[in-house]
């Protein structure tokens, strides 16, 4: 079975600094998607970024961009010029690239924006 | 207009006692699945289901069940509610879509369920 894991908890930064999410994974799988998901205190999952794995290419999404090592099952999450609305918990998520398109998430790190 | 939506949105209830969550979409898709949040766990999966047909276990299945009225309905019950259901629950849906949304589960709002 695939596994996420999120091994900080709690991240904090300063408005305007850039800040780094890290995640990791297992999975014998070749063809799969990576997923960072926000959720602010409105509680809505709102998807940031996605990566798909046969594409080498990096993901980014203005401020937000990934650095995905495919190799060391590595999927880390960088927010540029952070601002005080990307406090949020983050979760990092898997899914297959095949059948039945559920996803597994890691516990989630809350991120503090100290202005 | 919300693509996803839950209802509802808050509820408290006793042990014991049966409960139905709810779900709508008007994104046309045919995938949708319910997950569970706990702090400090992230979310797990209790059913999937890629049509009214077809109705899967995820991973914390046991104490649920579901039903999928149609297309864009599914529901999640908790037959006999206990204290460590208490959680916030989601509701996702995936699709063809198009070129961007293809692969991506979309979210409701989420229900806080408190079991007393």
């Amino acid at each position: 079975a695939q596994t996420v894991t999120q091994s900080q908890p709690e991240m904090s930064v300063q408005e305007a600094e850039t800040v780094t999410l890290s995640c990791t994974y297992d999975t014998s799988e070749s063809d799969y998607y990576l997923f960072w998901y926000k959720q602010p205190p409105s509680r809505q999952m709102i998807l940031v970024i996605r990566q798909e794995a046969y594409k080498q290419q990096n993901a980014t999404e203005n401020r937000f961009s990934v650095n995905f090592q495919k190799a060391a099952k590595s999927f880390s999450l960088k927010i540029s010029d952070s601002q005080l609305g990307d406090a949020a918990m983050y979760f990092c998520a898997y899914r297959s690239g095949g059948g039945s398109e559920k996803l597994v998430f890691g516990k989630g790190m809350k991120l503090t924006v100290n202005p | 207009d919300a693509d996803v939506t839950q209802t509802p949105r808050n509820r408290i209830t006793k042990t014991g006692k049966r409960i139905m969550l709810e779900c709508s979409q008007t994104k046309g898709h045919d995938r949708m699945y319910w997950y569970r949040q706990d702090p400090g766990l992230g979310l797990r999966l209790i059913y999937y289901s890629f049509d009214v047909k077809d109705i899967n276990k995820g991973e914390i299945s046991d104490g649920y069940s579901v039903s999928r009225q149609a297309q864009a309905k599914f529901s999640l019950s908790l037959e006999s509610a206990i204290p460590n259901q208490t959680a916030l629950y989601f509701c996702a849906t995936s699709g063809i879509g198009t070129s961007k949304e293809r692969n991506e589960q979309f979210f409701g709002p989420g229900t806080r369920l408190t079991v007393l």
